[in-house]
Order: C-alpha cells, then structure tokens, then sequence
C-alpha cells in the first residue's frame, strides 16, 4: 500500500490553521495513524485509527477520513509543531509511512 | 514509564552481518507486538519488520526479507534484529517502536552504517 502526503512543505505562522492530507492507493478502513518529528528525535504518535488522539497530545491535533483519504489539522499554530508530520497505514504489512510533510515557518 | 532502549549500531562493511538489540522496561513487554522502523540520513521513515506477542508471527518489508531476522525474549523484554548481507542502502538509523498498527512508544535509535 503506497501512501502520498500533500504539500510536501507547508509555510505558516503562529496562530495558522494547517491542514495536511494523506492519501492511501486502496481502502485502509481507519487504519490510519499520524506521527510528529522533530530533527535528531524520535517520532511522536499523534493520531491513531484516523481520529484517536493520543494520550498526552494537545487537542489542537485532529485527525479525520476514512478508506483511501485522510487529513490532520492543527489548529492555532504553536511554536512547537513546527516539525516533520508523517502519516502511517496500518491495514496490513508493511505498514507504509507517507514521504512526510514539513511544517515550517 | 516505558521505556525502548535501542543497542548494537554500528559501522559495518557491505556484504557484513549485524544485531541490533533493543530493551524494554516500564510495561507488560509479552503484551505487544514490537516493530522496527528505519530512517536513512535525510530521508523520511521506512517500517522494516514486526512481531507477535509470541514471537509466532513475523512480518517484513520486501528489501529486507530473506536478509533480516526479527526475533523476541519475553523473558529478557527484548527485541532483536538480525541483520545480515547488509547493503550500502541500509545505511539508517533504526528505531524499536510499540505496537503493531500504530506505534505509541520509541527509543532514542541507534545508528547503522553500511560502508
């Protein structure tokens, strides 16, 4: 299962509302999870099964979709997202992350 | 709190064998599966294998089946991966990650360079 993000960059300000969309070539149910990275870190899950948000995680995150299309929002930009966000299906092996988008200032 | 701390990176020449170990704390390790993900410099993430709780089940990405082994002790709360007839291009940092679907906890990496 090949996985496609979009924009591979995105350029915004504190405050911004970002949006970024994940796209799977066939139907992975809501086995959709999305990660943040930040450089020389290990990545951190943020949404799991499309719209779970993880333990610990701002409610600013959101994630939505469902079958082949997917987005994660952040809302009101703070200055500690800026950052890599991957998403990740979990249909079946391998479990295929998408190229990345980088969210910079 | 759990913890996964990643060992045995190293630099190897190509065609050479490595194991990476990595160990667990902080949670019920026989209740998860466990995955490792790589990450060549500069380059986005890449999932390599898992496995069961058991150890029964094994899945892996095509460029490293028949090369990598993953494997468990229960006992010990560890997680291997054997890696052998290494490539240039599986030049990575490797992180241990739980979980099977998603991936809610991962270690700080360890750096394997094929040259």
């Amino acid at each position: 299962i090949q996985m496609t993000q979009s924009p591979s960059f995105v350029s915004a300000s504190i405050g911004d509302r970002v949006t970024i969309a994940c796209r799977a070539n066939q139907d992975i149910s809501s086995w959709l999870a999305w990660y943040q990275q930040k450089p020389g870190k290990a990545p951190k899950l943020l949404i799991y099964v499309a719209a779970s948000l993880q333990s610990g995680v701002p409610s600013r995150f959101s994630g939505s979709g469902s079958g082949t299309d997917f987005t994660l929002t952040i809302n009101s930009l703070q200055p500690e997202d800026f950052a890599i966000y991957y998403c990740q299906q979990g249909r079946s092996p391998p479990f295929t992350f998408g190229q990345g988008t980088k969210v910079e200032l | 709190e759990v913890q996964l701390v990643e060992s045995g990176g190293a630099v190897v020449q190509p065609g050479g064998s490595l194991r990476l170990s990595c160990a667990a704390s902080g949670f019920s390790f026989s209740d998860y599966w466990m995955t490792w993900v790589r990450q060549a410099p500069g380059k986005g993430l890449e999932w390599v294998a898992n496995i069961k709780k058991d150890g029964s089940e094994e899945n892996y990405v095509d460029s490293v089946r028949g090369r990598f082994t993953i494997s468990r002790d229960n006992a010990k709360k560890s997680v291997f991966l054997q890696m052998e007839s290494l490539r240039v291009e599986d030049t990575a940092i490797y992180y241990c990650a739980r979980g099977q679907r998603s991936f809610d906890f991962w270690g700080q990496g360890t750096l394997v360079t094929a040259s």
